[in-house]
C-alpha cells in the first residue's frame, strides 16, 4: 500500500512553544490530507481537512489560529501547534488521499506532551 | 456529530476464541474500513469493504456491511494473544473519514 510518513513521531515542548508536525506521502501525490487527533482510549476526531494550495476546512470546535495547517504540495502537509499549553497534549495523526475514489493512507502518529 | 459508535466497547477473550465487533455509522458511506491500533501506536489498515460489498474475507477475518442498518461488523477468528489492540472502524463517504468509538480487544493466553 501507499506510505505515509509522520514526522515527528514524538516531541516534549514547554508551555508557550510552538511545535510542527509533517506528514508526507511518499510513493502518490496527495489531493487531500485529513489531521485527527486523539485523546487517550478514546476515537480519532477530526480536526481539519486540507486540500493543496487552499484553505484548510475545520471542523467545529477547532481552533483556526491554534492549530495551523499548510498544504503547500500534493506530498507534504504540516500541522503547526502555537503556544501549545498542556492540554494541547495528544496523539495527532494524519492521512492522506490521493483521489477522489481511492482510500486514504495513515501516518503512525505524533505524541505531543507539552510541558 | 459524524462519528459512530462501535460495540463492545471492551472485549475479553480466551485465545483460540472468535472476537466480533460491531460498528454503526450515521452517514452515506463510499467504503468502510476497520483498523487496528495498539496502545500509543499508529493505525494499521486491516480490510476495506465497498458500500456495494455485503462481505469480505481476509485471512482470519471476515467483515460484513449492511448499507439498510447502516452497520458494520468484525469477526476475528481464532484470536490469538497478539490480536489484543483497539480496533476501530471508518466510516469513508469518499471526502471524509468518521471513526468509530473503538473496541478494545483483550485476548487471554
Amino acid at each position: 500500500g501507499a506510505v505515509v510518513s509522520q514526522h515527528p513521531s514524538r516531541v516534549i515542548c514547554k508551555s508557550g512553544t510552538s511545535v510542527k508536525i509533517e506528514c508526507r506521502s511518499l510513493d502518490f501525490q496527495a489531493t487531500t490530507m485529513f489531521w485527527y487527533r486523539q485523546f487517550p482510549k478514546q476515537s480519532l476526531m477530526l480536526m481539519a481537512t486540507s486540500n493543496e494550495g487552499s484553505k484548510a476546512t475545520y471542523e467545529q470546535g477547532v481552533e483556526k489560529d491554534k492549530f495551523l495547517i499548510n498544504h503547500a504540495s500534493l506530498t507534504l502537509s504540516t500541522l503547526t501547534v502555537t503556544s501549545a499549553h498542556p492540554e494541547d497534549s495528544s496523539f495527532y495523526i494524519c492521512s492522506a488521499r490521493p483521489d477522489v475514489v481511492t482510500e486514504a493512507f495513515f501516518g503512525q502518529g505524533t505524541r505531543l506532551t507539552v510541558v | 456529530s459524524q462519528q459512530g459508535e462501535e460495540d463492545p466497547q471492551a472485549l475479553s477473550i480466551q485465545e483460540g476464541e472468535n472476537a466480533t465487533m460491531n460498528c454503526s455509522y450515521k452517514t452515506s458511506i463510499n467504503n468502510l474500513q476497520w483498523y487496528r491500533q495498539n496502545s500509543g501506536r499508529g493505525l494499521v489498515h486491516l480490510i476495506l469493504i465497498r458500500s456495494n460489498e455485503r462481505e469480505k474475507h481476509s485471512g482470519r477475518l471476515r467483515v460484513t456491511l449492511d448499507t439498510s442498518k447502516k452497520s458494520s461488523s468484525l469477526l476475528i477468528t481464532a484470536s490469538r494473544a497478539a490480536d489484543t489492540a483497539s480496533y476501530f472502524c471508518a466510516a469513508y463517504t469518499g471526502n471524509q473519514f468518521y471513526f468509530g468509538t473503538g473496541t478494545s480487544l483483550t485476548v487471554i493466553p
